[in-house]
């Protein structure tokens, strides 16, 4: 069975400062990799996915994610955060094969201070 | 392009209720899923959808029901609501394919008193 854990449920960040949102998961089969963002009461949107080549990706927004197979982890970074980036982020896995059943961790809750 | 419309956005039912709610798509996604938002549990998948006629049982599928009759429909049947059940609820499709996307609708707001 396939898992996706993110361990930390809300990270404050003052503004500018970096930020580093952890996901870890867990497979026996190789799986896609996603994080989305939830803005305030609105749905999931797509920030950025890795699915095979470099397993650095961005985001249009500043946003960067590295695959890490040897540690399981796809952690989302960005070097220096705006206000705007107030969301909760949730990481999420498909295995390669099959089903189209995703797996999504419990959430980040980022809260960026002024 | 729509995308993906749910209706209603919020909706308050008594424990025993039933209700269906809607999810609809207009990009020709073959795959479509319902998940419930609960406060520290991410999203949990209920029922999934392959294709029109093609259902299968998700995380959480107790006390739910979907069918596909079409590609752009998946409602959702609480069938007797409870208390438990009072979550967020989110429809998403995906095409075919790479690059494997999820579009997401706006939620339905559930309470069940």
């Amino acid at each position: 069975a396939q898992s996706v854990t993110q361990l930390d449920s809300q990270v404050p960040v003052f503004e500018e400062a970096p930020v580093e949102l952890r996901c870890n998961y867990s497979s026996s089969v190789s799986v896609y990799l996603f994080w989305y963002v939830q803005y305030p009461n609105q749905g999931l949107q797509l920030l950025l996915k890795y699915l095979s080549g470099s397993t650095l990706v961005e985001s249009i927004n500043g946003f960067e994610a590295e695959f890490n197979k040897s540690q399981t982890s796809f952690h989302l970074r960005k070097p220096s955060v705006h206000i705007s980036d107030t969301a909760e982020y949730f990481c999420a896995a498909l295995p390669a094969a099959g089903t189209y059943k995703y797996i999504f961790g419990t959430g980040t809750r980022l809260k960026v201070l002024a | 392009n729509a995308g993906v419309t749910q209706t209603p956005k919020f909706q308050v039912l008594k424990t025993g209720q039933s209700m269906t709610l809607q999810c609809a798509q207009d990009m020709n996604h073959e795959y479509m899923s319902w998940y419930r938002q609960d406060p520290g549990m991410g999203l949990r998948l209920i029922h999934y959808s392959v294709g029109a006629g093609i259902t299968d049982q998700g995380e959480v599928p107790n006390g739910y029901n979907v069918s596909r009759s079409t590609t752009e429909d998946f409602p959702l049947r609480l069938l007797s609501a409870a208390p438990s059940q009072t979550s967020v609820y989110f429809c998403a499709s995906t095409e075919q394919g790479p690059p494997y996307e999820q579009y997401f609708g706006p939620g339905t707001r559930l309470t069940v008193t």
